[in-house]
């Protein structure tokens, strides 16, 4: 049972860059949430993604958008980089509208360094 | 906005002996999740353990448990007989609406 994959690990960018980071949900999951975890904190809530259409955002600017597959993988985008951009990024998924007993799972995070 | 607070950056236990992780957290509304995420170095976010608000009895995950005080709005973790599995970042969260809201962590350091 593949859990959920993102690509990829680490990734190197410079200021004013654009990234895309990749996630494969979980077999059998619909829905794909991205987190920003910063050195030392918590995640924060970017987007949510069910439908191939962004149901949820959080606190972040338009720099930061989206897109979900029919296959429900995903790709996250940042644009014109900054310093603080530098993060953990964490991919989870889930199957929409289910009890939270069936909760997230979350990928293992693409490292992104921006320099 | 919901907001959750761990107010233990670093906490360190002997092997084989217990230890409470406390969280605290604010919202206004009735239903809601609570969860219990260990992140080790693979950083992948692992769930320990989990509490559905409307429930009173608190969870227990083998050496896992909880004490949910939802009038207080307090979520501990307690970990007995300690191993060196166990170090690791835990994070607090909330759930609702299909979306979570961590606290900052706490490092547990577990001393052999």
């Amino acid at each position: 049972d593949a859990g959920v994959t993102q690509s990829p690990t680490h990734l190197i960018k410079t200021r004013g860059q654009q990234v895309t980071l990749r996630c494969s949900p979980k077999s059998g999951h619909d829905t794909v949430s991205w987190y920003q975890q910063a050195l030392g904190q918590g995640p924060q809530f970017i987007f949510q993604y069910y439908e191939e259409e962004e149901r949820q955002r959080g606190n972040f600017p338009d720099r930061f958008s989206g897109h979900q597959f029919p296959n429900y993988s995903s790709e996250l985008n940042v644009n014109a980089l900054l310093l603080g951009d530098s993060a953990l990024y964490l991919c989870a998924s889930s199957w929409y509208g289910t009890e939270a007993n069936y909760g997230y799972t979350f990928g293992s995070g693409t490292r992104l360094t921006v320099v | 906005a919901q907001t959750v607070t761990q107010s233990q950056p670093e906490m360190s236990v002997q092997e084989a002996e217990t230890v409470t992780l406390s969280c605290t957290y604010d919202t206004s509304e009735s239903d809601y999740y609570l969860f219990w995420y260990k992140q080790p170095p693979s950083r992948q976010m692992i769930l320990v353990i989990r509490q559905e608000a409307y429930k009173q009895q608190n969870a227990t995950e083998n050496r896992f448990s909880v004490n949910f005080q939802k009038a207080a709005k307090s979520f501990s973790l307690k970990i007995s007989d300690s191993q060196l599995g166990d170090a690791a970042m835990y994070f607090c969260a909330y759930y609702r609406n299909e979306k979570l809201t961590f606290g900052t962590g706490t490092r547990l350091t577990i001393i052999p």
